[in-house]
């Protein structure tokens, strides 16, 4: 199942909204759907698992959504720690593909 | 806390070959499935092996079915990946990662080691 992620680079301000997308080749049960975080010189972080369940610790600024083979991933509000690369995770069909990942920066 | 450390990286010459460790702590090691997750300079992850809890279940991304190998062992907390015939593709830094729940199968994966970096070059 290959993953494409729009956009590649979102460019916004703190405080604004952030709304990134993930497409799936196929069509996947949104049990299997996860969004991750990569600062630069870290392991990813597990944000949202099943689509739409925040992982633990996570703040509720971070919300999934989505079904089938389009799945969104919002933060509602920026905060400067959240400008990173955000990747999303099929998890249901070996291999265990994550798409390309959106860049979101300072504008 | 919750922690895997990865060991085992190193350069290493094309056709050669390396073993990478990962040791847990502070969860029951034998209830989880785990993966190993590579990510190659400025890309983003790939996935490479997943075993089960039991290491009754294996799965191997394409590229590496037939040189690596996934193994565990549930006495000492430790999750390996046998390395053999690498080519300077397989350049990456390798983390392992645990599954979230107790599934059979795939999970999200909710605890990440801090990597280890292969580098394949003559």
């Amino acid at each position: 199942i290959v993953l494409t992620q729009s956009p590649g680079t979102l460019s916004l301000s703190p405080g604004e909204r952030a709304t990134l997308s993930c497409r799936a080749s196929q069509s996947i049960s949104s049990v299997y759907l996860a969004w991750y975080q990569q600062k630069p010189g870290q392991a990813p972080r597990l944000l949202i698992y099943g689509a739409s369940s925040r992982a633990t610790g996570i703040p509720d600024r971070f919300s999934g959504s989505g079904s089938g083979t389009d799945f969104t991933l919002t933060i509602s509000r920026l905060e400067p720690e959240d400008f990173a690369v955000y990747y999303c995770q099929q998890y249901g069909r070996s291999p265990f593909t994550f798409g390309p990942g959106t860049k979101v920066d300072i504008k | 806390q919750v922690q895997l450390v990865e060991s085992g990286g190193g350069v290493v010459q094309p056709g050669r070959s390396l073993r990478l460790s990962c040791a847990a702590s502070r969860f029951t090691f034998s209830s989880y499935g785990l993966h190993w997750v590579r990510q190659a300079p400025g890309k983003g992850p790939e996935w490479v092996a997943f075993i089960s809890y039991d290491a009754s279940n294996k799965h191997y991304v394409d590229s590496v079915k037939g040189r690596f190998t996934i193994s565990r062992d549930n006495s000492r907390n430790t999750l390996y990946l046998q390395m053999n015939s690498l080519r300077p593709e397989d350049t990456a830094v390798y983390y392992c990662a645990k599954n979230r729940g107790y599934n059979y199968g795939g999970d999200a994966f909710d605890i990440w080691g801090q990597g280890t970096m292969v580098t394949v070059s003559s």
